[in-house]
């Protein structure tokens, strides 16, 4: 079945890099695009990044442009969000989630991984 | 702050139906048919419930069906079960600098 599992989280000064991993199996990993999603304590979704399945393409949310860059190892099912000059509203659980083979929806999803960037 | 609206909160019996709706604008929802319905319980992921408006996951609930007028989206969930106490998600697709946004979230409790 299905399997997506984000690692990496921890806690990081304010300023200070995070690199986060997410390893996919169970699907034709090359083919699907990957989002990153987090979500602050107590509040709701917020899409960060999108990467396609050939790692062409990537976008950002406003909130983290120039300051996070997706990858992708098509060879290793995993994707990665290096989070650079991070902040106190960084901080959040984040999810890794790959998109409907459309590209409009976000599929199967990981537990997460909290980043914490104390203030 | 989501240029989604959605209610904060709903209510149903169990066996009722409810309809959650997601309203947008002309550079999102009005603008794509990837709109898409979430499903969290409290401390897990989300769940993917509905896709590009009306389409349903593989193995996915009939239960919950989705709609699109115009800027406004909908996610209606048939007889309601006590397991469908969550909070719903919309999201679209826009036109803007952000590819993707999440409405604030509705959180639904059955009675």
């Amino acid at each position: 079945q299905v399997q997506v599992v984000e690692s990496g989280g921890g806690v990081v000064q304010a300023g200070k890099s995070l690199r986060l991993s997410c390893t996919a199996s169970g699907f034709t990993f090359s083919s699907h695009a990957m989002h990153w999603v987090r979500q602050a304590p107590g509040k709701g979704l917020e899409w960060v990044a999108l990467i396609s399945y050939d790692a062409t393409n990537k976008y950002y949310a406003d909130s983290v442009q120039g300051r996070f860059t997706v990858s992708r190892d098509n060879s290793k099912s995993t994707i990665y969000l290096q989070m650079d000059s991070l902040r106190p509203d960084d901080t959040a659980v984040y999810y890794c989630a790959t998109a409907t083979i459309t590209g409009g929806a976000l599929l199967y999803w990981g537990q997460g991984t909290q980043v914490t960037v104390p203030s | 702050q989501s240029a989604l609206t959605q209610p904060a909160s709903v209510s149903g019996s169990p066996g009722q139906s409810i309809t959650i709706s997601c309203s947008g604008t002309n550079s999102d929802i009005g603008a794509s048919n990837f709109v898409s319905w979430y499903q969290q319980h409290s401390g897990k992921a989300p769940k993917l419930l509905v896709y590009d408006v009306y389409e349903r996951p593989s193995g996915g609930s009939g239960r919950f069906s989705g709609s699109k007028i115009g800027t406004t989206a909908s996610l209606t969930i048939s007889g309601l079960q006590s397991e469908d106490e969550a909070i719903y998600y919309c999201s679209s697709y826009t036109t803007t600098s952000t590819l993707l946004i999440f409405g604030p979230g509705t959180k639904l409790t059955v009675l």
